[in-house]
């Protein structure tokens, strides 16, 4: 069955960065695109961008360039994303999910990221 | 950037009452593109219905999908207590990939 476990939860302090990792299984890795997506606390959802492991291509949503580094190992089958310069307004949860057909179809469990001093 | 408005915010449904939840969008998507996620407090998103009208699997029969261009819902025909949630529309139709803010649905 198709998984995407996702790393445990970060506590950073602000200017720092942190990596995310997402773990697939149950699928050909390297076959579909996984998607970022940012949830902060009570609010909507926000996508960050997405990678083809495949090819390692990416695409990002406007508003994260240079904020979010997408990266994928594919002897791992395991996708990643770096979050740099990090302020308050990064805390948030943020998920992985797997494009099944121009929708998402398996999603992490999410990962917490909590900035503060 | 196509953004999607979902009405209403709040919601609140009689167990075996219909209920109707729209999404418009600021521009025209196609509704191949046009796709819903439930959440459910503290758990993952989960495709609920794609493509505007096809169930997800293991998704109710009472749910459905309608719409096209800028105007789209998701019906309840008969609530039941496990559809509290909150429902998010997303299109994929450009980018970015944008979400509606959600219709949470609470059951009486």
């Amino acid at each position: 069955q198709v998984q995407l476990q996702q790393s445990g939860p970060e506590l950073v302090k602000p200017g720092a960065s942190v990596r995310i990792s997402c773990k697939a299984s149950g699928y050909t890795f390297t076959s579909y695109y996984i998607h970022w997506v940012k949830q902060r606390p009570g609010q909507g959802l926000e996508w960050i961008g997405w990678i083809y492991p495949g090819n390692v291509n990416t695409k990002y949503n406007e508003k994260f360039k240079g904020k979010a580094t997408l990266t994928a190992d594919k002897s791992s089958s395991t996708a990643y994303m770096q979050l740099s310069s990090l302020t308050s307004e990064d805390s948030a949860v943020y998920f992985c999910a797997r494009e099944g057909g121009n929708y998402l179809d398996y999603w992490g469990q999410g990962t917490t990221l909590t900035v503060s001093s | 950037e196509n953004v999607l408005t979902q009405s209403p915010a709040i919601m609140s449904a009689s167990p075996g009452e219909k209920v109707t939840m729209t999404c418009r969008a600021s521009s025209s998507v196609s509704s191949s593109y046009l796709h819903w996620y439930q959440q459910k407090s503290g758990a993952s998103p989960k495709l609920w219905i794609y493509s505007t009208s096809n169930l997800a699997s293991g998704v109710p029969a009472r749910f459905s999908g309608s719409g096209s261009g800028t105007s789209y819902s998701l019906t309840i025909s008969s609530v039941e207590a496990e559809d509290a949630a909150t429902y998010y529309c997303q299109q994929y139709s450009g980018y970015p990939l944008t979400f509606g803010a959600g219709t949470k649905l609470e059951l009486k």
